[in-house]
């Protein structure tokens, strides 16, 4: 069975601090695939990274940057100098091989960053 | 390339009707998947469909249904509505069956049920 957890419920950083969101997942499977995606307000949610189990890389886009250690199955998310723009939910999920469009999603972390 | 789009984008119902609910993926993916989101359940998978197969399914009552077109677009339904039905339905699409292509979601379909 896969599993996915955010434990983190809420944070709240004052604009320009760095936050971590954590994420810890489980699953058998040996080639798995694992996503964020951040939900605003408005409730659409939106792609951010995909990251393949075959592929421990950590990966950097602008402020966001991404640390995959299969080790300890985490895949934490890290804003740099958040923004006020970056509040709204952010979900880790994960799929597999074989598993289609099936996402398991994590139960999100709200961020707020406030001025 | 225009996103996902569903209609409608709000809904009210009452106990016992049905609804349907549309999603029109982005041009060219044929794979379009639905999900359910609610406060205390959170995300949850309903269904997967790909050439107007049904390849995968959550674990949802048989109240919950849906279809595909041969243009792609997607309906999903839900009979004898219940008030544990209000949600957030959120519809995804992408190119192919390959796990490693990601989903774009639309901005979904909130639907209360009084």
């Amino acid at each position: 069975a896969q599993k996915v957890t955010q434990a983190q419920t809420e944070i709240s950083v004052v604009e320009k601090e760095d936050v971590t969101l954590d994420c810890v997942y489980e699953t058998r499977d040996t080639t798995y695939y694992l996503f964020w995606y951040k939900q605003p307000p408005s409730g659409e949610l939106v792609f951010l990274i995909r990251r393949n189990s075959f592929d421990e890389q950590n990966e950097i886009s602008g402020r966001y940057s991404w640390n995959f250690q299969k080790s300890t199955s985490s895949f934490n998310f890290t804003i740099t100098a958040s923004q006020v723009v970056d509040s709204a939910v952010y979900f880790c999920a994960l799929t597999f091989t074989g598993g289609g469009n099936k996402l398991t999603f994590g139960t999100g972390t709200q961020l707020k960053v406030e001025l | 390339k225009a996103g996902v789009t569903q209609t409608p984008r709000y809904l009210i119902k009452t106990r016992g009707q049905q609804v349907t609910l549309s999603c029109s993926p982005i041009s060219g993916h044929r794979s379009v998947s639905w999900y359910q989101q609610t406060p205390g359940q959170g995300l949850q998978f309903l269904f997967e469909y790909f050439s107007e197969t049904q390849r995968n399914k959550g674990n949802f009552p048989g109240r919950f249904s849906g279809r595909q077109f041969s243009n792609s677009r997607s309906e999903m339904n839900v009979s004898t509505l219940e008030l544990g039905d209000s949600a957030l339905y959120l519809c995804a699409s992408r190119s192919d069956l390959r796990g490693y292509n990601e989903q774009f979601f639309g901005p979904g379909t909130r639907l209360t049920v009084l």
